[in-house]
């Protein structure tokens, strides 16, 4: 079974640039989840969805980050502008379905340094 | 807002050594707690508990949770150089379905 997959691995950008990060589940997955895990710190959820409906983003800066699933499978995280405290590492995860007693299959996760 | 309280910060010992890794939490109504091994970046899923008192056990690593005074604990013997990573503790409550992590016990094993 192919595990989550996530690109690019690593990234540098300058402050007020955009990027955009994006994760392709396990295959039959209907939940998908992007954390940030900012270095020393566990990571954090960002949004939670739920085929391609979304389920929880009360932590998403939404003024600077979006997220979509539009097909319920890919999804892709943006961030626009970055600012030097979105340094961390991006991780997905996807879980058979949304209960919490389904276990979560994480990504290698991007690395972003924002200069 | 619930919140998960992981001690030692992080620990050194040396190949063979056992350890016991904390995790405390406080949350409005438990529903389980996971641990993970955080090697390079992705964390891979070790144990969830859900009852006080019945130890989950794979190999050498086994965990066992108190729901009365709020805690867990991994054990790892007989230490192994692979075992080194970060060991995050995470709970999830019957309010929402998200994980709350703590900020992870970073363990290295000396040959």
């Amino acid at each position: 079974e192919a595990g989550v997959a996530q690109s690019p691995r690593y990234k540098i950008i300058e402050k007020r640039q955009s990027v955009a990060f994006w994760c392709n589940p396990i295959s039959g997955h209907a939940t998908l989840y992007w954390y940030q895990q900012i270095l020393g710190q566990g990571p954090k959820l960002l949004i939670q969805f739920q085929n391609n409906g979304v389920v929880d983003d009360s932590q998403l800066p939404k003024d600077r980050f979006s997220a979509e699933r539009l097909k319920g499978v890919d999804s892709t995280l943006k961030i626009q502008p970055a600012k030097l405290e979105d340094s961390a590492v991006y991780l997905c995860a996807s879980s058979l379905d949304r209960n919490p007693l389904y276990e979560q299959y994480f990504g290698p996760g991007t690395r972003l340094t924002v200069t | 807002e619930d919140k998960v309280v992981q001690s030692p910060l992080s620990l050194v010992v040396h190949e063979g050594d056992t350890v016991t890794l904390n995790c405390s939490y406080e949350v409005t109504n438990f529903r389980s707690l996971l641990w993970y091994k955080q090697e390079k970046k992705a964390p891979t899923f070790l144990f969830m508990l859900t009852s006080s008192g019945i130890e989950k056990k794979s190999g050498r690593l086994s965990s066992i949770l108190d729901k009365k005074e709020l805690f867990s604990i991994l054990n790892i013997t007989a230490t192994q150089t692979g075992d080194s990573a970060i060991y995050l503790c995470a709970l999830t409550n019957f309010g929402n379905e998200k994980l709350t992590f703590g900020t992870g016990t970073r363990l290295t094993i000396i040959p």
